[in-house]
């Protein structure tokens, strides 16, 4: 069945750290791949996305995600983050279905100060 | 930065109670969506919506449930006889044009409570 896998539930971790969540598909063919963000009472929030040419995008806020296809994967990345990167990460996909976005479980971030 | 917005934030109903969620979907845009998330799960999607019409439903989105564009502005979600099981919050979704590369905007989402 097609899925979207997010490999952590919650990351805790301190400022300044480095973070990086994982996340796997497991769509055949094209896909078109996006993270969200929803910090603590507000909406989801577009980090970024891939759907063609260089496999490794930058975002807002200083995220990036590199796309390897031959592992399905999509994996989140910050260099070094800051107490407001506290919020839920959704990585999602859409497989050529026309708006349909598959999302993942999320991964709770909270940085400590 | 333009936003989608949903009204209410919060519904609480009896169940077989019919209720609608409504969505102001950003101006331009022309394509419309419509996901769940049950607390604690995956948020799912339920409908798209383009010129008046359904583009694509999901295996949740069944006879209970029937979306419109009542006016230029809004769009909404009609569950018409609501069972426990669709406590959820609904998020809405808009996108500027179709296909699968496109982001779509959510809205802040309604917090559905069927008591």
């Amino acid at each position: 069945a097609q899925s979207v896998s997010q490999h952590n539930h919650h990351v805790i971790l301190s400022e300044a750290a480095s973070l990086e969540l994982g996340c796997n598909y497991s769509y055949g063919g094209t896909v078109n791949l996006f993270w969200y963000v929803q910090y603590p009472g507000q909406h989801l929030q577009l980090l970024l996305k891939y759907f063609s040419g260089d496999p490794l995008v930058k975002g807002i806020k200083g995220f990036e995600a590199e796309f390897i296809k031959s592992k399905f994967s999509f994996n989140l990345r910050k260099p070094s983050v800051q107490w407001s990167d506290t919020a839920e990460y959704f990585c999602a996909v859409n497989a050529g279905s026309w708006g349909k976005l598959q999302f993942g479980a999320g991964t709770q971030v909270v940085v400590t100060p | 930065e333009p936003e989608v917005t949903q009204t209410p934030s919060h519904q609480v109903t009896q169940m077989g109670q019919e209720v609608i969620l409504r969505c102001v979907p950003i101006s331009n845009h022309l394509y419309f969506y419509w996901y769940r998330q049950i607390l604690g799960q995956k948020v799912e999607f339920l409908v798209s919506f383009y010129n008046n019409e359904i583009s694509e439903k999901s295996e949740i989105f069944d006879d209970q449930f029937s979306v419109e564009r009542p006016d230029g502005s809004n769009f909404t979600l009609k569950i018409r006889s609501t069972k426990l099981e669709d406590s959820a919050m609904y998020f809405c979704a808009s996108s500027q044009s179709g296909g699968s590369n496109q982001p779509q905007h959510f809205g802040d989402g309604t917090r559905l409570s069927i008591l």
